[in-house]
């Protein structure tokens, strides 16, 4: 079955270092996305791409790079970790190009803690 | 900009009580609307959608109808059971200028706990 799929599932880092988070989907979906989560913020976009090659800043992208080499995977790198960047992260995606009426598929999460 | 504002929880009911979570919205384009849930552990999963105004979507005895004229999409169930404890979060996706985005914006979420 298709999926979408993140790694790693937990992870403790501390301030200052360099993390990347990996999301992986198997859809060919044209569409993925990252998302923090945090309470009372509900999710929150950070990166998002339309395809290979195409990448865009979120609501809150400050800190954060993502690459799209090729339409499976959408890295989410955090240059320099900060405790603020402690949250869930979630990955999505969706098939129809730009389209406001698909569904978005998400991942099963990453729980980032930045000590 | 766009928005999208739950009612806040959390919310506590009986088995087979009767739900309604608010949501109302404020889209510069025309939004289609959501409703995901998240179950405890997981990640989140599209319980209803609708698309334009009137529309009703409808899932597992959950329903929610578009209200263009009071910009709101709130989710009901007649009768909860223990397993629809999670997180339901409303969100829209806005088509804007002629160009489609298909990002979500999301209400803060409201928690839902359901005893036997």
């Amino acid at each position: 079955d298709a999926e979408i799929t993140q790694s790693p599932r937990h992870k403790i880092t501390e301030t200052g270092r360099q993390v990347t988070l990996a999301c992986h989907q198997t859809w060919n979906h044209n569409n993925m996305f990252w998302y923090r989560q945090d309470l009372g913020h509900g999710l929150r976009l950070i990166h998002y791409s339309y395809g290979v090659q195409d990448t865009n800043k979120g609501e809150v992208s400050d800190g954060y790079s993502v690459s799209r080499s090729n339409t499976e995977d959408l890295p989410l790198t955090l240059e320099s970790a900060a405790s603020s960047q402690t949250s869930v992260y979630f990955c999505a995606s969706s098939r129809l190009a730009g389209a406001n009426t698909d569904t978005q598929y998400f991942g099963p999460g990453t729980r980032l803690t930045v000590l | 900009g766009d928005s999208v504002t739950q009612m806040e929880g959390p919310v506590t009911l009986s088995e087979e009580a009767f739900l309604t979570i608010n949501c109302t919205y404020t889209a510069t384009g025309y939004p289609s609307l959501f409703w995901y849930v998240q179950y405890p552990g997981e990640g989140l999963q599209l319980l209803l959608k609708a698309t334009k105004a009137d529309d009703k979507g409808s899932n597992k005895g959950f329903e929610a109808t578009y209200r263009k004229e009071t910009t709101s999409f709130h989710l009901e169930k007649g009768s909860v059971q223990v397993s629809d404890s999670a997180v339901y979060f409303c969100a829209l996706s806005v088509v804007s200028g002629g160009t489609s985005y298909g990002k979500l914006t999301f209400g803060q979420g409201t928690i839902l706990t359901v005893h036997p």
